[in-house]
């Protein structure tokens, strides 16, 4: 158990709606991460936040949106759903020791759009 | 930009070893990790090197060469709980990891 936990844990909805996946990270972390995770593809960062502020945006579409709370926990946001969303969704927070900056990850939702 | 290569799978017998290997491409290296991830299941930190040379942990260690943009992961001992995926990920610059594909590692009796 990384200490990142996740909900839900699967989802099923239709193409069109919107969903909202939910991470708490660890007891401490600041930094919050969002990958994408399809069959064929390995994992795709979509966006940073660090203590609430968004710190880096990898590939993430117009339809995705992110943000972290004064708690620190994030919520990721996807709309207009399309079949090809379909994928597994992985939170990580980080810890830093001296130079190193490890992710640590919760245990994912798994989204399948119908 | 970056680019990360693995194999895609391998196949080693329980009880042996094997080597998976990683190169890459970066600018401003700053480190690289391996994460082993179990099918459906979240990645786990396995190691990380910053320096060229061998890390030893347990049955798994981590070799780095900076200079020719190389790393592997060697597995020895190898057990059924070792069928995983293993992934590669590099730390350059300010930006966050970016993964390899994975190498999926199959281990037969």
């Amino acid at each position: 158990d990384s200490g990142v936990t996740q909900t839900p844990k699967h989802l099923i909805t239709a193409t069109g709606q919107r969903v909202t996946l939910r991470c708490s990270p660890r007891s401490g972390d600041l930094s919050v991460y969002w990958y994408q995770q399809s069959l064929d593809q390995g994992l795709q960062f979509l966006i940073q936040y660090y203590n609430g502020e968004e710190r880096a945006k990898g590939n993430i579409l117009e339809r995705f949106s992110a943000q972290q709370f004064p708690d620190l926990h994030s919520e990721l946001n996807l709309s207009s759903l399309e079949l090809g969303d379909s994928a597994l969704y992985f939170c990580a927070s980080s810890v830093v020791s001296g130079r190193q900056e490890t992710q640590y990850f919760g245990p994912g939702t798994r989204l399948l759009v119908l | 930009g970056q680019n990360i290569d693995q194999p895609t799978e391998m196949t080693a017998t329980e009880g042996a070893i094997v080597q998976i290997n990683c190169t890459y491409q970066t600018s401003g290296f700053n480190g690289l990790f391996w994460y082993q991830q179990h099918a459906g299941e979240a990645p786990t930190f396995l190691s990380y090197n910053v320096l060229d040379g061998l890390e030893e942990k347990g049955r798994f260690s981590s070799f780095l060469s900076r200079s020719k943009g190389y790393s592997y992961l060697l597995l020895k001992e190898l057990q059924m709980k070792d069928s995983a995926s293993y992934l590669c990920a590099v730390v350059s610059g300010n930006t966050p990891l970016v993964f390899g594909k994975g190498t999926r590692l199959s281990v037969i009796a």
